[in-house]
């Protein structure tokens, strides 16, 4: 059974930095792109970014909302994929969740989130 | 890029078919049909129901179905069943590797 549990969430001040984990069961990690997503308290799902399988580089990709503050990385030998937020804003409070990429640019199974909340 | 437009609600008895629309633009849901849509009961993991517009996962009831034409998607649950209420997102790929979703459906069975 595929699972996604995310982790690390917490309050933090803004300007301070919070790294989230997304630990994966029951399916070859290293195979599959990897997602993190978020949804403000009353908002829709916002896409966050993704990191590629390293069979195709292992390269990341950013919603501009988070490009130069947020890194994505994976550690594949312990199924393992981060979420590195620096630079906090408090529009960053959110539940954040990592999501397997399925095809077609769907995301096939979720974790049920981290909450993350950001104020002084 | 704008998220994209999903309404606010929708509802149905049970029984009745009931359709959600998602409207983007030309370089995102018109572009691709690489269009999902996922189900989200709060305080669960989401669950993709609908990918590459109509098709369905494994184990999703084919009582779920995507369309689109133009700028605009659709989700159409048909015999609501109570446990179809839950919030519902689309998804559109936009190009330049972004992924756009939309602000969501509550959709309530009355």
């Amino acid at each position: 059974e595929v699972q996604l549990v995310e982790s690390g969430g917490g309050l933090e001040q803004p300007g301070r930095s919070l790294r989230l984990f997304c630990t994966a069961s029951g399916f070859s990690f290293g195979d599959y792109g990897m997602d993190w997503l978020r949804q403000a308290p009353g908002k829709g799902l916002e896409w966050v970014g993704f990191i590629r399988s390293k069979t195709y580089g292992g390269t990341t990709e950013y919603a501009a909302s988070v490009k130069g503050r947020f890194i994505i990385s994976r550690d594949d030998s312990k199924s393992i994929a981060h979420l590195q937020m620096n630079s906090l804003k408090t529009e960053d409070t959110a539940v954040y969740y990592c999501a397997r990429q399925g095809g077609a640019w769907s995301r096939d199974y979720w974790g049920q989130g981290t909450l993350v909340t950001v104020s002084s | 890029q704008s998220a994209l437009t999903q309404p606010p609600s929708a509802s149905g008895s049970p029984g009745q078919s009931v359709t959600i629309s998602c409207t983007g633009t030309s370089s995102d849901v018109g572009a691709y049909n690489y269009v999902s849509w996922y189900q989200y009961h709060p305080g669960k993991a989401p669950k993709l129901m609908i990918y590459e517009v109509s098709k369905r996962p494994s184990g999703v009831p084919d009582r779920f179905s995507g369309s689109k034409s133009g700028n605009t998607a659709s989700l159409t649950v048909s015999g609501l069943q109570a446990e179809d209420e839950a919030d519902y997102y689309c998804s559109s790929y936009a190009g330049n590797n972004i992924l756009l979703f939309g602000g969501g459906t509550k959709l309530t069975v009355l």
